[in-house]
Order: C-alpha cells, then sequence, then structure tokens
C-alpha cells in the first residue's frame, strides 16, 4: 500500500499570512502520461470533504486562486497565499494512482 | 443540480446487514467511477471501495468478502451492501465520483453505528 504523510498536522495561522501542507507519498504517483495521481481536499467543520486540487495541480471547479498544489514524484506541497477564516478545517492528501486509495493523517488549519 | 444523497444508515448490532445507497444526479452517472469512502468519528478519511463503469469492483481488504458494493445506472443509484459488520465499521459513510484520480462529488454522508 502506498502510505501518505503529511506535515504539519496541526497549522496555526494568521489571517491573511501564508499556510503550506507537505504531503510525501511512499512511491511515487507521476503516472506514465506525466500526471502526478495526487489530490488535496478541504473538510470544513461539519461538512463533507471538497476537492481542493486533482492531478497534483490543477485547481478545482469554483476554488479560489489562493490555493496552489505543486511536487512531482513522492513530495507535494499545497500553499495558500493568504489565509481567510473559511479557509479553517482539515487538508488531507490523497493518491489515487492504485488501490488501495490512501489518504494522509490529515491537517487542521486553525486561524490564530 | 449536481449532487450525491446517500441513506440508509443507522443502528445494528455486530454480526448484522445493513444496505447503504447513493442517488445520484446531475452529471452522467452511467461513464462515472464511484466510490464509498467512510470516516470513523474522530479520526481521518478511508477509502473502502470503488466500482467502475462497467462494474469492475475492489476493496479495501478491512472489508473485502463482507461488503459488496454495486450500481443500478437505470436508478443512477450506487450501493453497499454491508454484512458481518463489527464496531471497527462504524463510521460516517461517504458515496462520492471518481474523476481524474480524484473525487470530485461528494454526498452529505449516512451514518452507521454497530453496537450491541
Amino acid at each position: 500500500d502506498i502510505v501518505m504523510t503529511q506535515s504539519p498536522l496541526s497549522l496555526p495561522v494568521t489571517p491573511g499570512e501564508p499556510a503550506s501542507i507537505s504531503c510525501r507519498s511512499s512511491q511515487s504517483l507521476l503516472y506514465s502520461n506525466g500526471d502526478n495521481f495526487l489530490g488535496w481536499y478541504l473538510q470544513k467543520p461539519g461538512q463533507s470533504p471538497q476537492l481542493l486540487i486533482y492531478l497534483g495541480s490543477n485547481r478545482a471547479s469554483g476554488v479560489p486562486d489562493r490555493f496552489s498544489g505543486s511536487g512531482s514524484g513522492t513530495d507535494f506541497t499545497l500553499k495558500i497565499s493568504r489565509v481567510e477564516a473559511e479557509d479553517v478545517g482539515v487538508y488531507y492528501c490523497m493518491q489515487g494512482l492504485q488501490t488501495p486509495v490512501t489518504f494522509g493523517q490529515g491537517t487542521r488549519l486553525e486561524i490564530k | 443540480e449536481v449532487q450525491l444523497v446517500e441513506s440508509g444508515g443507522g443502528l445494528v448490532q455486530p454480526g448484522g446487514s445493513l444496505r447503504l445507497s447513493c442517488a445520484a444526479s446531475g452529471f452522467t452517472f452511467t461513464t462515472s467511477w464511484m466510490a464509498w469512502v467512510r470516516q470513523a468519528p474522530g479520526k481521518g478519511l478511508e477509502w473502502v471501495a470503488t466500482i467502475k463503469p462497467g462494474g469492475s469492483e475492489s476493496y479495501v481488504d478491512s472489508v473485502r468478502g463482507r461488503f459488496t458494493i454495486s450500481r443500478d445506472n437505470n436508478k443512477r443509484s450506487l450501493y453497499l451492501q454491508m454484512n458481518s459488520l463489527r464496531a471497527e465499521d462504524t463510521a460516517v459513510y461517504y458515496c462520492a465520483r471518481a474523476d481524474r484520480a480524484a473525487y470530485d462529488i461528494w454526498g452529505q454522508g449516512t451514518m452507521v453505528t454497530v453496537s450491541p
């Protein structure tokens, strides 16, 4: 199974400041077509998860451009350029390269 | 409106069975990969099963042989038949659509509690 490891697990951020979350996979997520099968999700309190980023760096429909994804192979990063109060929740990375599909442990973002 | 609506959760005794349903609308269900993802209370996300448009299934090891994912394209519905339930199966179960190796549409979830 591919193990997904996120850091940090807790992330206190001042509104307006940037934030960054790291995700590492135990195997490369780079597919033969050049896509990285890595997605990022945000689960706001009391809500279902929502897709932020797919294929490593593509913003999902309706996602603000302050969110960006980068990386390739085994190292990935989610960046928020300027954190807003509505960004609080738990962020998960997920690999969709092979079954079992696996998620990171989650990173809880809170507002200072 | 694009949405997934789960139903069928509830309280069941260990060893019992439950069937979850997920009604899809607003997108082309027949060509969509669909999945079930669960979240135990206070825990992270865990993939449970996936079914391809043609019916091919895959499962996480912990449920293989006990759970069965299925779909009815005419009814635009996804199902999860859960047998031999255990306490560790207690979770919110989400159905989700898979697209470009990610889950882009999620339901609101249905709670399954396995307890005497």
